[in-house]
């Protein structure tokens, strides 16, 4: 399996401030022959399902607020959030799909400061 | 717009098997990956299994023993069979679209969830 580790666990900001989330694969997510990370972002709400925000590591689902962008390549990414609104607070999960075997790291929660 | 619907018992019994369906509407089964993950209460999302249309199956190693699951295209759902169930499958459980047709990748489309609870 390859094991996606978020840090940190949780992070409160203040409305209008960036956050910055971090996703690290054991092992690369870059297919060389594509040159694409397999890795996507979800956010979660207290009571829904999550919500697709990010995939191939930085291109936003349709109807994400552009606030929100992803980064990074091989086996380190970001998560960030520009300018924190109140609706932002959730858990964020990344997700790696380079292995047939899907595994998400274990969460970040987002609190107001 | 595609919309996905759990359904199944709410409550399961230990030993026994949990059995969920996962019914699609606004669109096809076919040509698409589908997916169960879970939550255990106040706990992150763990991948249980994916399922092409063409009934086709991958599963998480850790579950591999104790998980089946099928599709009936005719009926455009899926469904999710865990046996031998104990406290530890309590959990809310969600059954997800892949993108793009054809393959595993990201998951565009949600159920809304249904909670399983695993008591005698």
């Amino acid at each position: 399996d390859i094991v996606m580790t978020q840090s940190p666990d949780s992070l409160a900001v203040s409305l209008g401030e960036r956050a910055t989330i971090n996703c690290k694969s054991r092992q690369s997510v870059l297919y060389s022959s594509d040159n694409k990370n397999y890795l996507s972002w979800y956010q979660q709400k207290p009571g829904q399902p999550p919500k697709l925000l990010i995939y191939w590591a930085s291109t936003r689902e349709s109807g994400v607020p552009d606030r929100f962008s992803g980064s990074g390549s091989g086996t380190d990414f970001t998560l960030t959030i520009s300018s924190l609104q109140a609706e932002d607070v959730a858990v964020y999960y990344c997700q790696q799909y380079f292995s047939s075997l899907l595994t998400f790291g274990g969460g970040t929660k987002v609190e107001i400061k | 717009q595609v919309q996905l619907q759990e359904s199944g018992p709410g409550l399961v019994k230990p030993s026994e098997t949990l059995s969920l369906t996962c019914t699609v509407s606004g669109g096809s089964i076919r040509s698409y990956y589908w997916s169960w993950i879970r939550q255990p209460p106040g706990k992150g999302l763990e991948w249980i299994g994916y399922i092409y249309y063409s009934g086709s199956t991958k599963y998480n190693p850790s579950l591999k023993s104790r998980v089946t699951m099928s599709v009936d295209t005719s009926k455009n759902q899926f469904s999710l069979k865990l046996s031998s169930v104990t406290a530890a499958d309590t959990a809310v459980y969600y059954c997800a679209r892949h993108q793009p047709p054809g393959d595993y990748y990201h998951m565009d489309v949600w159920g809304k969830g249904t909670t399983v609870t695993v008591s005698s």
